[in-house]
């Protein structure tokens, strides 16, 4: 299975602090994407870093991606109550529609 | 319009029943995928249509009958299903590529619980 496995598998902080999650998948990938999911909702696209990238921000995010040690980490900065979610990265391969979404990490952001 | 809508947000069905979901975007995207989601776990991608046929199924059992009447609509009819089917129930879309994987928008979903 690609599926990727996220570390820590619950994070909880203090509003202000930074939050960071990272993601290992197991095969080779055209592109690793973030997704967010407030409790029992759909999943809100965060960001999409491809493989010949290796930093990407937007916002308060900032995503690293090591292809070599396949991994990749979500930096969220100055947090907030409403950061409070659940956080997927989805690992996609050339040619193939298929996504295939790690464990997650759920963040909670106390206020 | 970046929104994908789903109906119903909730369902409550039994095991003999036959109801079916609806999902629609209208984006102009040409591949719509459903997904289930367990409690507590990550969606797990059930089908995949592009340009209304049928390009993906991850072996799902067939009480799942997948379906696509145009490239704005997207339903799953559901029949003969056991508890254990009891989940959220996500569909998304995405401009389909067959030369990378695109981001994909979510619908809100359909809790579904199976009696």
């Amino acid at each position: 299975s690609q599926q990727g496995e996220e570390d820590p598998q619950a994070l909880s902080i203090q509003e202000g602090e930074n939050a960071t999650m990272n993601c290992s998948y197991k095969t080779s990938i055209n592109n690793l994407q973030w997704y967010r999911q407030n409790s029992g909702r759909g999943l809100v696209h965060l960001i999409l870093i491809r493989s010949n990238e290796r930093e990407k921000h937007s916002g308060r995010l900032r995503v690293t991606l090591d292809t070599s040690k396949k991994s990749s980490s979500l930096l969220i900065t100055a947090s907030r109550a409403a950061d409070t979610a659940s956080y997927f990265c989805a690992t996609g391969v050339r040619g193939y529609q298929k996504v295939t979404f790690g464990t997650g990490t759920k963040l909670q952001v106390i206020p | 319009d970046t929104e994908v809508t789903q109906t119903p947000k909730h369902l409550v069905m039994g095991m003999t029943n036959k109801k079916s979901l609806k999902c629609e975007q209208h984006m102009g995207h040409r591949a719509m995928y459903w997904y289930k989601q367990k409690a507590k776990k990550p969606p797990e991608l059930m089908f995949v249509y592009s340009y209304e046929k049928l390009s993906i199924n991850e072996s799902v059992p067939s009480r799942f009958s997948p379906e696509c009447p145009n490239s704005s609509l997207l339903n799953l009819h559901l029949h003969a299903l056991q508890p254990e089917d009891s989940a959220l129930y996500l569909c998304a879309s995405s401009q389909d590529s067959t030369v990378r994987t695109d981001t994909q928008y979510f619908g809100p979903g359909t809790r579904l619980t199976v009696l």
